[in-house]
C-alpha cells in the first residue's frame, strides 16, 4: 500500500527566503504526486503535480517541486517566500496505473512565513 | 461559485443522533470522493462514486456511515448513531477522469462536532 511521509510538522521561514516543505513517499512502480494547500476555512487546493516527464514540476503561485526517484522524495519548493504562503500544506500519492484509487495523503506541514 | 459545494458548513449533533451531509460536485466531473480529516492529520479516503456508482469504500467507513450519489449529481453522506469520534471535517470532492492524474478539486467541508 502506498503511504506519504511529511517528517516536518511546522517550517518557519523568512519572507523572501526560499522555503522547502519536504516529503517522501512509498509505493510500488512510478507514483502519481499532488501538493496541496489548505488555508484556515477553506478546501483544499491543488498546488502542482507530478505524473511523468520533466523531474522538476512548476505549479499556482510560484510553487515547484522536484520528483527524485531514488530518494522517493517530492519536496516542495518556492525560491522567495511571502507572509501569504503560510498555510497548511499536504503531499498526496496515488499509486500508478490505479485509474480510480483515492489520494493518500500525509499528515501536513504548517508553514509560517514571518515578516 | 462553480466550484465544489458542501451543506452544512457546521454540524453539533449530540451522541447516538444521525446526521446527513450534501456534497454538490462540480457539474461535469463524474468522480465524487468523500474524506475525513482529523485534527493534526491529513483527509484519509472514505469512499468514491463514479457517477452513480459507489466503486470503493474504505475500511474505515463503518456500518453507521452511508453514502449515496442517486443521480450521479449531487452525493449524500449519513452517519448514523454518531459517536464522540466522528467528529472530524468530511470533506467532498470531484474529479474528471484522466490516465491517473487528475487532479481532485475540494470543497470547503463540513465539520462535524459530536457532544
Amino acid at each position: 500500500a502506498q503511504s506519504v511521509a511529511q517528517p516536518e510538522d511546522q517550517v518557519n521561514v523568512a519572507e523572501g527566503n526560499p522555503l522547502t516543505v519536504k516529503c517522501t513517499y512509498s509505493v510500488s512502480g512510478n507514483p502519481y504526486l499532488f501538493w496541496y494547500v489548505q488555508y484556515p476555512n477553506r478546501g483544499l487546493q491543488f498546488l502542482l503535480k507530478y505524473i511523468t516527464g520533466d523531474n522538476l514540476v512548476k505549479g499556482s503561485y510560484g510553487f515547484e517541486a522536484e520528483f527524485n526517484k531514488s530518494q522517493t522524495s517530492f519536496h516542495l519548493k518556492k525560491p522567495s517566500a511571502l507572509v501569504s504562503d503560510s498555510a497548511l500544506y499536504f503531499c498526496a500519492v496515488r499509486a500508478p496505473y490505479s485509474g480510480n484509487t483515492p489520494l493518500v495523503f500525509g499528515k501536513g506541514t504548517r508553514l509560517s512565513v514571518i515578516a | 461559485d462553480t466550484g465544489v459545494s458542501q451543506d452544512p458548513r457546521h454540524k453539533i449533533t449530540k451522541r447516538g443522533q444521525n446526521v446527513t451531509f450534501r456534497c454538490d460536485p462540480i457539474s461535469e466531473h463524474n468522480r465524487l470522493y468523500w474524506y475525513r480529516q482529523t485534527l493534526g492529520q491529513g483527509p484519509e479516503f472514505l469512499t468514491y462514486f463514479q457517477n452513480e456508482a459507489q466503486l470503493e469504500k474504505s475500511r474505515l467507513l463503518s456500518d453507521r456511515f452511508s453514502a449515496e450519489r442517486p443521480k450521479g449529481s449531487f452525493s449524500t453522506l449519513e452517519i448514523q448513531r454518531t459517536e464522540q469520534g466522528d467528529s472530524a471535517m468530511y470533506l467532498c470532492a470531484s474529479s474528471l477522469p484522466t490516465a491517473g492524474g487528475e487532479e481532485q478539486f475540494f470543497g470547503p467541508g463540513t465539520r462535524l462536532t459530536v457532544l
